[in-house]
């Protein structure tokens, strides 16, 4: 089973707008990760968010998390046709530790 | 610094015939990650090591998949005997994950795509 839902599952945008996609998982976690996949290659690492905390930004990524709500959000500022992926939301679960667990993906595409 | 790397990057099989997939993790990193991605799905976990032990592999259909990392480096995973719904592509990541504080960022390869028919 996925712990992680995303939510929308396919996002399509124009170069220079905000992308945001939104992630909910099950149970309480150690942490919350996004990873991007571009088309037949590997997931990315993106950003890692620790569940004490409750916001950060790396570049023109911004992440929040709401724990009391079991959810995060991604937000890709001024969005570049080569942001065009899949991004996923993993949670390590507080009992699981090491073990990530994805969601389903939004599919975003970014047109010039 | 390497990443990981796995092989082959593709295979077509029929169906009841077997298969193996190789991983070698970012030399230095405890745990290991095998992953199955069916089209349009999230990866799933399929097993877990820390260094040559099994963590978790509670998602893994042992009546036909096996995985082995010995030395606690390399990793193989086989399916044996392949059935249709095999189909997907097989991803290998690794971690720090045992360090202290943990550093849990997973580093993913390029994945195996297998198509049973």
């Amino acid at each position: 089973s996925q712990q992680g839902e995303e939510d929308p599952q396919a996002l399509s945008i124009q170069e220079g707008e905000n992308a945001t996609m939104n992630c909910s998982y099950k149970t309480s976690i150690n942490n919350l990760q996004w990873y991007r996949q571009n088309s037949g290659r590997g997931l990315v690492h993106l950003i890692l968010i620790r569940s004490n905390e409750r916001e950060k930004h790396s570049g023109r990524l911004r992440v929040t998390l709401d724990t009391s709500k079991k959810s995060s959000s991604l937000l890709i500022t001024a969005s570049r046709a080569a942001d065009t992926a899949s991004y996923f939301c993993a949670t390590e679960a507080t009992d699981s530790w090491g073990k990530l667990q994805f969601g389903a993906g939004t599919q975003v595409v970014v047109t010039p | 610094e390497a990443g990981v790397a796995q092989s082959p990057r593709y295979k077509i099989i029929e169906k009841r015939q077997s298969v193996a997939f190789w991983c070698n993790p970012i030399s230095g990193h405890a745990t290991l990650y095998w992953y199955q991605q069916i089209l349009g799905q999230g990866p799933k976990l399929l097993i877990q090591f820390q260094n040559n032990g099994v963590v978790d592999d509670s998602q893994l259909p042992k009546d036909r998949f096996s995985a082995e990392r010995l030395k606690g480096v390399d990793s193989t995973l086989k399916i044996q005997p392949a059935k249709l719904e095999d189909s997907a592509v097989y991803l290998c990541a690794s971690s720090l994950a045992e360090q202290a504080p943990p550093e849990p960022e997973a580093f993913f390869g390029q994945g195996t795509r297998l198509t049973v028919v």
